[in-house]
């Protein structure tokens, strides 16, 4: 099993709609989860971390399940501007503390 | 805002040419790190430093090595550059328990 895995996508999802992402990781002893967003030849910005609770901002979600393994991001009321590539990232203290990330999926919003 | 700066966004070099990627962060962060991210490859970590000094193999540090000679300046550099290193580098920096913030990236052709 990959140690950060996701969909690749494309996910075509029209405009308005509701969209979910999961990604899986490998080692159960991972401490930190996050969601990057990156635009065509830019660089990943942080778009949330994933808390234990969970953690909502605007119209994005994003949550945990440890039993599981997986993260999840879900975007509601999609705008155009949603057109990105979404990388998931898991930060393992026992690795040297280094945060893996997945390859990303990509989202198309379409009008 | 975190600022990591990388100096230059596009760079063309000749095969067997030396070739330096610099970064610099403004955040006092300990820790840095160097990737390359390749369509369908994802971001790969090449190499990382957690001090002054200190360095550490990524995944793929085959043909590339680094210096940080000072705290906030992470450079790698590629001894002899190949046409496989043609990819988009991206430098990231962190702190302990936080996220990672990236540079812009340079875009390396090697013709």
């Amino acid at each position: 099993r990959k140690e950060v895995e996701q969909d690749p996508g494309p996910f075509n999802v029209p405009e308005g709609a509701t969209v979910a992402f999961n990604c899986t990781y490998s080692n159960s002893a991972s401490q930190s989860f996050f969601w990057y967003r990156q635009d065509c030849r830019k660089e990943p910005k942080l778009l949330m971390s994933v808390y234990s609770s969970g953690n909502e901002d605007g119209r994005f979600t994003a949550q945990l399940n440890r039993a599981s393994q997986y993260i999840s991001l879900l975007i509601r009321d999609s705008k155009l501007s949603d057109s990105a590539t979404y990388l998931c990232a898991v930060r393992d203290e026992n690795r040297d503390d280094k945060i893996i990330f997945g390859k990303g999926t990509r989202l198309h919003i379409l009008p | 805002d975190v600022k990591v700066t990388q100096s230059s966004r596009y760079l063309v070099k000749r095969t067997g040419e030396k070739v330096f990627l610099e970064c610099v962060q403004d955040m006092d962060h300990e820790n840095m790190f160097w990737y390359r991210q390749d369509p369908g490859l994802g971001l790969r970590l090449i190499y990382f430093s957690y001090d002054v000094k200190m360095k550490e193999k990524g995944d793929i540090p085959e043909g590339y090595s680094v210096s940080r000679e000072k705290k906030e300046r992470f450079s790698l550099i590629l001894e002899s550059a190949s046409t496989n290193q043609t990819s988009m580098y991206l430098c990231a920096s962190r702190d302990r328990n936080t996220e990672a913030f990236f540079g812009q990236g340079t875009r390396l052709t090697v013709v």
